[in-house]
């Protein structure tokens, strides 16, 4: 069982470049999430997903576009690129968002803005 | 805005003693607490959660326990295994989509 799986694990971008980051689950979950990590800081939660065709903006959602075309898929789109986006990203999926319902996470994309 | 905090990044301990992680929050509108160990190259994956109607949760050796007078949550390992050494952060969920994660702290635990 492949989980949540991300692509690629490494990327260096140059300044005004765009990109996008896969991610893709098969545990036919309802729920996505897109993460970034910055170095000594917490995961922020950049963009969500509650079913195909429903996206909403999380709390860092600049210079980000997502869409969801089906349940399992759930790209992140980088326009622009710029330094600030350095960062890990991780996508995260969950069967529904009732208590108890904890999410699944990829291994990450370390993306790197020069 | 940090809204919850881990305000140790490292922790060390013996094998076989008590391993003690504790967060700190500032919203009282936090529902469900969560921990998320994170090893090296990998994803986080979910260790355990409490919500915030309860005090306690224990799962065999992990257990979390919740002051919500203090704001305070706490993340006992008892005893601690070298396996345990990883990236454990903190977790709270303000309404269904929205959690806020804190900076994560280090633990190593020593043979």
């Amino acid at each position: 069982n492949a989980g949540v799986t991300q692509t690629p694990k490494f990327r260096i971008l140059k300044i005004g470049q765009s990109m996008t980051l896969q991610c893709t689950q098969d545990m036919n979950h309802n729920y996505m999430y897109w993460y970034r990590q910055d170095p000594g800081m917490g995961l922020k939660l950049i963009y969500y997903s509650v079913g195909a065709g429903i996206t909403d903006k999380g709390e860092v959602p600049n210079g980000y576009n997502v869409s969801r075309s089906t349940t399992e898929d759930f790209p992140l789109r980088l326009e622009l690129a710029a330094p600030s986006q350095t960062s890990v990203y991780f996508c995260a999926s969950s069967y529904s968002t009732g208590a108890n319902t904890e999410a699944f996470f990829g291994q990450g994309t370390r993306l790197t803005v020069v | 805005d940090q809204q919850v905090k881990q305000n140790s990044p490292s922790l060390s301990v013996q094998e076989g003693r008590i391993s003690i992680l504790n967060c700190d929050y500032t919203n009282s509108m936090f529902d469900y607490f969560l921990w998320y160990k994170k090893y090296p190259a990998e994803g986080p994956t979910f260790l355990i959660s409490i919500s915030s109607i309860k005090d306690k949760n224990e799962d065999g050796r992990f257990t979390v326990f919740l002051n919500k007078s203090a704001k305070h949550l706490s993340l006992h390992i008892v005893p601690s295994q070298p396996g345990d050494s990883a990236v454990y952060f903190c977790a709270a969920r303000i309404n269904n989509n929205d959690m806020r994660f804190g900076a994560g702290t280090r633990l190593t635990v020593k043979p």
